[in-house]
């Protein structure tokens, strides 16, 4: 596609409920990074791909979160038993292989609201 | 731990200054710096990118310099313009397959 695709764009959850996140990379794009962001903070790194393998996980604030990447291609964040907490926009970007000119692409965001 | 910092907060002007933006980051190992703006609600658009060996970059009314050494970047907008509008972001990374770490950003207004 032309640009990082996340979907849905905004979601609803009760608290307890689990929830799925996705984010569609720009095609061939190797790396992918998962952010979150509270309102009126900078994004705050939660995950890391390269291709399939999730090399950096030490962002993911409890184990109740879980992101995946199975054929290299599209991502799924997961988060179980939704808390207030929890309530953010969840940024996805990704980057092509390449050297220090390689520029990282946003998708618009899941804002997620538990209520 | 990189800690990046942006200064001022906010800033309000009117339509037609030039304004700087600032950036500062602790750990001066960095792979690149890379400026963002983010319109409210929306995701973040990808201004420029500064190399680690490079000392600027410019494109159109918007120049941004690199100053490894001292942990600094500033981004310069000449002319500014209402549609200027936006919180602008500021990024490091350490390395290729490293995560970006961001500052808190800086809320721009322009006044017309």
């Amino acid at each position: 596609g032309a640009g990082v695709s996340q979907s849905p764009r905004y979601k609803v959850a009760k608290r307890g409920q689990d929830v799925a996140l996705r984010c569609d990379p720009i095609s061939g794009h190797v790396s992918l990074f998962w952010y979150q962001q509270a309102l009126g903070q900078g994004p705050e790194f939660l995950t890391y791909f390269q291709n399939e393998a999730q090399l950096d996980k030490s962002g993911l604030p409890s184990d109740r979160f879980f992101a995946e990447r199975p054929e290299g291609s599209v991502s799924t964040l997961k988060i179980q038993r939704t808390q207030q907490e929890d309530s953010a926009v969840y940024l996805c970007a990704s980057t092509q292989v390449g050297g220090p000119n390689t520029e990282a692409f946003f998708g618009q965001g899941t804002r997620l609201t538990v209520v | 731990k990189q800690e990046v910092t942006q200064i001022p907060a906010a800033l309000s002007v009117p339509e037609g200054e030039n304004l700087v933006l600032n950036c500062s980051f602790t750990d001066s190992a960095i792979y690149n710096l890379q400026w963002f703006r983010q319109d409210p609600g929306k995701g973040l658009t990808s201004l420029l990118l500064i190399q680690s060996s490079q000392r600027e970059q410019t494109s159109g009314r918007l120049n941004a310099s690199l100053d490894k050494s001292s942990g600094r970047s500033t981004l310069y907008i000449a002319a500014s313009q209402p549609g200027d509008s936006a919180t602008y972001l500021c990024a490091v990374r350490r390395d290729y397959g490293q995560n970006f770490v961001f500052g808190p950003g800086t809320r721009l207004s322009v006044l017309p």
